[in-house]
């Protein structure tokens, strides 16, 4: 099974608006990712926040991340059309980084402009 | 381009041939991940190296499937007589120790 599961598998917003994405875990992790994925193309690295962050920024992403619920969210703000996408969640097995990072189903975003 | 490469982007098979995908890394990344996508999913973690070990398989790779980075640079991945469930998005990804991983465009394979 997964070890990452985002909700919803699918959001459609309004251009300018807000987009919330959740993903559960369930074993202990070192650090937590979030990539996204424009359709038919490789992943694009968003956010890294390790286990004893609580929430991270980077432009108009926001990062939570709440180990004794063992679960994390992805903001962001003032949506654009640019913004649709699938966005992934991913878990470390193995110790760090990218090694054997463990990806959930993903959160279909659309933007409608 | 300084990003992750995979050679060829697309290939389509018959069923019961070999197939073999390549990925150049970005060069000082040490480590190299082979994972693969179905439609509607994520991906799904394959193999991955640190320079030219191979350090972890997943049970998803069946004797089938060979993977090898001879140099520590870049990587091949081969599957044997393929057959019809092959068929994804073979992705290769890359990263300096335990930093953030850079995915290239993958491989899709159809088998037919």
């Amino acid at each position: 099974s997964q070890q990452g599961e985002e909700d919803p598998q699918a959001l459609s917003i309004q251009e300018g608006e807000n987009a919330t994405m959740n993903c559960s875990y369930k074993t202990s992790i070192n650090n937590l990712q979030w990539y996204r994925q424009n359709s038919g193309r490789g992943l694009v690295h968003l956010i890294l926040i390790r286990s004893n962050e609580r929430e991270k920024h980077s432009g108009r992403l926001r990062v939570t991340l709440d180990t004794s619920k063992k679960s994390s969210s992805l903001l962001i703000t003032a949506s654009r059309a640019a913004d649709t996408a699938s966005y992934f969640c991913a878990t470390d097995i193995y110790g760090g980084g990218a090694d054997g990072l463990t990806f959930g189903k993903g959160t279909h975003l659309i933007i409608q402009p | 381009d300084t990003g992750v490469s995979q050679d060829p982007r697309h290939k389509i098979t018959k069923r019961g041939q070999n197939v073999t995908f390549r990925c150049d890394p970005i060069s000082e990344h040490n480590r190299l991940y082979w994972y693969r996508q179905t439609l509607g999913q994520g991906p799904e973690f394959l193999t991955y190296f640190q320079n030219e070990a191979q350090l972890e398989k997943s049970r998803l790779l069946s004797d089938r499937f060979s993977a090898e980075r001879p140099k520590g640079s870049f990587s091949t991945l081969e599957i044997q007589r393929t057959e019809q469930g092959d068929s994804a998005m073979y992705l290769c990804a890359s990263s300096f120790r335990n930093t953030e991983a850079f995915f290239g465009q993958g491989t899709r394979l159809t088998v037919v």
